[in-house]
């Protein structure tokens, strides 16, 4: 299976812009399709597709939310972090089956 | 607009099975494959398998096959997923979802198993 890699927490101050990063265990792009999707969670919630395919905005996601990356490397970015942001991010993989999630990110406010 | 919901919280006892639903409404059930997802207390997610209600069709992860049994019922667009043998380690919330990615969420059902 492959395996997603994140940090399990990132600080940040509101107005200030956050970076969470997802490494993959190989590869999960397939020619230009980056098959890397994150989404957030807060607590008592069901999660929230927010970026789908590395870098296109789910419907109805504010535009401080970005995502980068292709081959084993990726990035969410939220800038700049609202109160409303503080939640778990995660990362899945759609290349190879079975598709797979990262272990997830809490974002905290420092 | 596209909605997923699923059944109530079940306590349910070591050994035993556990049926839940899944009921789509705001889009043709057929078209579109309905996933499964895991999540334990306080932990990460896992894809459990994943179900093509035109065909009836599935896709397992290895670790849910013999766990996890999919079903659909066309005539009132819903879903089920049946786990069998349940311990402790199946006590978790477990989401259907539109698609392996996931645009559209139920709101979970939240298995206890506990004698």
């Amino acid at each position: 299976d492959i395996v997603l890699t994140q940090s399990p927490v990132l600080a940040v101050s509101l107005g200030q812009r956050a970076t969470i990063s997802c490494r993959a265990s190989q590869s999960v792009s397939i020619s230009s399709i980056n098959l890397m999707h994150w989404y957030q969670q807060k607590p008592g919630q069901q999660p929230k597709l927010l970026i789908y395919r590395a870098s296109n905005l789910a419907s109805g996601i504010p535009a401080r939310f970005s995502g980068s990356g292709s081959g084993t490397d990726f990035t969410l970015t939220i800038d700049p972090v609202q109160a409303d942001d503080i939640a778990a991010y995660y990362c899945q993989q759609s290349r190879e089956s079975p598709n797979t999630f990262g272990a997830g990110t809490k974002l905290e406010l420092k | 607009q596209v909605k997923l919901l699923q059944s109530g919280a079940a306590l349910v006892k070591p050994g035993a099975s556990v049926k839940m639903s899944c009921k789509a409404s705001g889009y043709t059930f057929t078209d579109y494959w309905v996933s499964w997802v895991k999540q334990s207390h306080g932990k990460s997610l896992e894809w459990i398998g994943e179900i093509y209600p035109n065909s009836g069709a599935t896709n397992f992860n290895e670790k849910f096959k013999g766990k996890a049994t999919l079903t659909v019922d066309k005539s009132t667009s819903t879903a089920y997923m049946e786990l069998s043998r349940l311990t402790s380690e199946d006590s978790a919330i477990y989401y259907c979802t539109r698609g392996t990615v996931a645009h559209y969420w139920g709101q979970g059902v939240m298995v206890t198993v506990s004698s």
